[in-house]
């Protein structure tokens, strides 16, 4: 039972490259996010899903596209990337009729240049 | 509007010293969830405690204990006897009932515990 995987956990790209950030959980979650981590903001929700072929934006989609194919994974798909793309982003999972917590991966920690 | 604010940005304390960290909430709603997440330096969250809206009963833990209070739409932590491994940064965050699961972070309380 490996919880949520994120790949990579590093990773630099230039201004304007496309890139996708993975995730995929393995306990049958319904509810995927994901957030992005700059200092003194907290943590904001990019995307999220309730369950595979249904998406919905957060507070700060612009810039990001997500899609959910099947129920374990939820990848995050920079377009065009920019520095202010620059962040460690998130992703979690949870169950929709379970009263529990939130699982996180370990982060990816991107850089735009 | 929902929303979470954590006034501390940064707490230091010596080690022993107790330390509460704030956590105030905004909501309409009248179920909810609320947590606290703590990230330590390596950077990935770990999950501290969940609480329902209707659940207003202190929580205690070892060291830790959480006191919950709608009236003041507070949710406040406290280390007693803080040590060195209590260093991170504590995150409190509002679970809006059957909104798919999102999570409102607030700002974060950076505590450094100094030996």
């Amino acid at each position: 039972n490996a919880g949520v995987t994120q790949t990579p956990k590093f990773q630099v790209l230039k201004t304007g490259q496309s890139m996708t950030l993975q995730c995929a959980q393995d306990m049958n979650h319904e509810y995927m996010s994901w957030y992005r981590q700059d200092p003194g903001m907290g943590l904001r929700l990019i995307h999220y899903s309730v369950g595979a072929g249904i998406t919905d934006q957060g507070e700060v989609p612009n810039g990001y596209n997500v899609s959910r194919s099947t129920t374990e994974d939820f990848p995050l798909r920079l377009l065009s990337a920019a520095p202010s793309q620059t962040s460690v982003y998130f992703c979690a999972s949870s169950y929709a009729y379970r009263d529990t917590e939130a699982f996180f991966g370990q982060g990816t920690r991107l850089t735009v240049v | 509007a929902q929303k979470v604010t954590q006034a501390q940005t940064e707490i230091s304390v010596v080690e022993k010293e107790d330390v509460t960290l704030d956590c105030v909430y905004e909501t309409r709603d009248t179920t909810y969830y609320l947590f606290w997440y703590k990230q330590p330096p390596s950077g990935e969250l770990v999950f501290l405690i969940r609480r329902n809206s209707f659940d207003e009963q202190n929580e205690i833990s070892g060291r830790y204990s959480w006191n919950f209070q709608k009236s003041t739409s507070s949710f406040n932590f406290t280390i007693t006897a803080s040590q060195v491994v209590d260093s991170a940064v504590y995150f409190c965050a509002l679970r809006p009932y059957n909104q798919g699961g999102k999570l409102i972070f607030g700002q974060g309380t950076e505590l450094s515990v100094k030996p």
